[in-house]
């Protein structure tokens, strides 16, 4: 799998956007950008996924650039509940049995009031 | 739906015990898998499986043994209790691997203390 790589903090203000940065430039084409975050003491949720196109969902959107080589996710109004560390994850899309994922550090996002 | 339920919640063992971390879905998910998190590391993977009958190892399966014999169980053991071993544990499930268009299931948590 394509390795990661994300800046370490973030902060933005409540009510704001939040744009969370990720590169990936090993990507190759079969694998997807994947977006989890983890809130304090809690297990990871997953967020939103895409392979080429720009996602959006009822959590965040997400952006991914042409080449593929790095991705955005966006958090559209960000509230004092979304203060978490985001992982961005590479996946490669196979119908074998290697389907883990491999989490890095993440990003962690403060969103101050 | 429950989701994904670990048990228990917390748990503190002597060195040298051993003791079994249950995870249970209820989606009917295909894949399985137990992760590490130690702190101020990205969660690490343990062991994981495709189906029932089926397992395999993932990046930290030392002292660790799992097995799959129903679709909803996914019990991880550690067969001798190490200081090392203190951790929290997640388990996480998905439809996958076969349909990649799905995210991950996670637990709560286990947090396990080895002393």
């Amino acid at each position: 799998d394509a390795k990661t790589t994300q800046p370490p903090s973030m902060d933005c203000a409540e009510g704001r956007a939040a744009n969370l940065p990720c590169n990936h430039s090993t990507i190759s084409g079969n694998e997807y950008v994947y977006w989890y975050r983890q809130i304090h003491s809690q297990g990871p949720q997953y967020i939103i996924h895409g392979l080429k196109n720009n996602e959006t969902n009822e959590m965040a959107s997400l952006i991914i650039t042409e080449d593929r080589k790095s991705s955005t996710l966006i958090l559209p109004h960000a509230t004092l509940r979304d203060t978490a560390v985001y992982y961005c994850i590479v996946r490669v899309a196979t119908t074998g049995a290697n389907s883990k994922l491999t989490f890095g550090k993440g990003i962690t996002l403060s969103v101050r009031p | 739906n429950a989701g994904v339920t670990q048990t228990p919640k917390f748990q503190v063992l002597k060195t040298g015990q051993s003791m079994t971390l249950q995870c249970a879905q209820d989606m009917n998910h295909e894949y399985m898998s137990w992760y590490r998190q130690d702190p101020g590391m990205g969660l690490r993977l343990i062991h994981y499986s495709v189906g029932a009958g089926i397992t395999d190892q993932g990046e930290v399966p030392n002292g660790y043994n799992v097995s799959r014999s129903t679709t909803e169980d996914f019990p991880l053991r550690l067969l001798s209790a190490a200081p090392s071993q203190t951790s929290v544990y997640f388990c996480a499930s998905s439809r996958g691997p076969r349909t990649v268009n799905y995210g991950y299931t996670f637990g709560s948590g286990t947090r396990l203390t080895v002393v």
